[in-house]
């Protein structure tokens, strides 16, 4: 299974871009790196995912290298209820589409 | 609006009790799934099903079990056999038996406390 590496912990300036890293060096051609985040007590949230193309949508933009391996979310002003762990995950292939969680990145939102 | 319900959001339970989590979703997506998530961890797959009438073991599965006689419900069972039952259990769904790129959306949880 293709295994993601994060920090363990981010800082950012509230109304600053968020730049969340990950490693994934391992992925394969058909394999699709999702991000979610998590708030406290609560369930994962979906971000957003991709294949090799870079992706935005309203919460977030994804960048891709082009060599797949590794990934960058960004998050263009981060508030402080952006503070959360954010998980860079890679699917597993045809093994009914599950995700493989890791550690994830502790993002906090400064004032 | 459609989601994925979990209840209850806090449960407590003897040892030796079985207890079982309920998941249910209205958004008739296809396949389901349960993680269980320990304090400080990421998550881990218990079961997971494509179908109804269907399931597969995840990595975890030993002292738990499952049905999936209906498309929108997904309960899960922590049996007595479960050695450390205490922990925070999410349930998710994911539209398209075939379509393995879609995203998987996530209940709010349930916190089962074991003494």
């Amino acid at each position: 299974d293709a295994k993601t590496t994060q920090p363990p912990s981010m800082d950012c300036a509230e109304g600053r871009a968020a730049n969340l890293p990950c490693n994934h060096s391992t992925i394969s051609g058909n394999e699709y790196v999702y991000w979610y985040r998590q708030i406290h007590s609560q369930g994962p949230q979906y971000i957003i995912h991709g294949l090799k193309n870079n992706e935005t949508n309203e919460m977030a933009s994804l960048i891709i290298t082009e060599d797949r391996k590794s990934s960058t979310l960004i998050l263009p002003h981060a508030t402080l209820r952006d503070t959360a762990v954010y998980y860079c995950i890679v699917r597993v292939y045809n093994q009914g589409g599950k995700l493989i969680f890791g550690q994830g990145t502790e993002l906090s939102v400064k004032p | 609006d459609g989601g994925i319900t979990q209840s209850p959001k806090y449960l407590f339970r003897k040892e030796g009790q079985n207890v079982t989590l309920s998941c249910e979703q209205n958004l008739n997506h296809d396949a389901m799934y349960w993680y269980r998530q320990d304090p400080g961890q990421g998550l881990r797959l218990i079961y997971y099903s494509q179908i109804v009438n269907d399931f597969q073991k995840g990595d975890i599965a030993e002292g738990y079990s499952v049905s999936r006689e209906k498309k929108e419900s997904f309960p899960l069972t922590v049996t007595s056999a479960q050695k450390n039952p205490t922990a925070f259990y999410l349930c998710a769904s994911r539209e398209g038996k075939t379509s393995y790129n879609s995203p998987l959306h996530f209940g709010n949880g349930t916190r089962l406390t074991v003494t």
